[in-house]
């Protein structure tokens, strides 16, 4: 069975740095690209960026680029979305997905709450 | 970047009817779309890919068509469990944007 299971919520101030995960079982890990999709508070989901764990690959929407980092860690099947310098307007559900095809994302993580607040 | 814009936002309808919710593409995108339905609390779930490819397990009372820039989601009986935002996805060359969301109300 795919499975993404994502790392938990968490609650941080402006400016500190973040990593959060999501960790792939049941497939390939190496053969499928990964995505990473936001969601803010009420609103609809926005394609942050991708990955392909297998050459580690990356692209960026040009809304994120150079506000987040996508990586990856083929030895242990995980992602990663992380920032340097939170902000509050990073407060947001943050969903991975595996991507089947050339870009449709077929299994999803549950998703990691990250709440930035002073 | 290409811009997807749903309509209408938002749905009011009763069980059993018809609903068409339409995505537009600002340049042609040929098939390459996707559906996603999200309920509250929840992931977001693979409905429809290619314009019209029904996903495996998904209900055949979902519909998809288009192709270009101008695409249709239809639900052809609304279920109780069909009240849902659900959005579209175009994608190609692994490069992806959504559009805004339509969500489907009980009237």
């Amino acid at each position: 069975e795919v499975q993404l299971v994502q790392s938990g919520a968490e609650v941080k101030k402006p400016g500190e740095s973040l990593k959060i995960s999501c960790k792939g079982s049941g497939y390939s890990f190496t053969s499928y690209w990964i995505g990473w999709v936001r969601q803010m508070p009420g609103k609809g989901l926005e394609w942050m960026g991708i990955i392909y764990p297998g050459d580690s690959d990356t692209r960026y929407s040009p809304s994120f680029q150079g506000q987040v980092t996508i990586s990856a860690d083929k030895s242990i099947s995980t992602a990663y979305l992380q920032w340097s310098s939170l902000k509050a307007s990073d407060t947001a559900m943050y969903y991975c997905a595996r991507i089947r095809g050339s870009g449709k994302f077929d299994y999803w993580g549950q998703g990691t709450l990250v709440t930035v607040s002073s | 970047d290409i811009q997807m814009t749903q309509s209408p936002s938002t749905l009011s309808a009763s069980v059993g009817d018809r609903v068409t919710i339409t995505c537009r593409a600002s340049q042609s995108i040929s098939s390459w779309l996707a559906w996603y339905q999200q309920k509250p609390g929840k992931a977001p779930k693979l409905l429809i890919y290619k314009a019209s490819s029904l996903e495996s397990g998904v209900p055949s009372r979902f519909s998809g068509s288009g192709s270009g820039t101008e695409f249709t989601l239809t639900i052809s009986s609304l279920q109780p469990d069909d009240f849902a935002t659900y959005y579209c996805q175009q994608y190609n060359s692994y490069w992806g944007a959504f559009g805004q969301g339509t969500k489907v109300e009980i009237k």
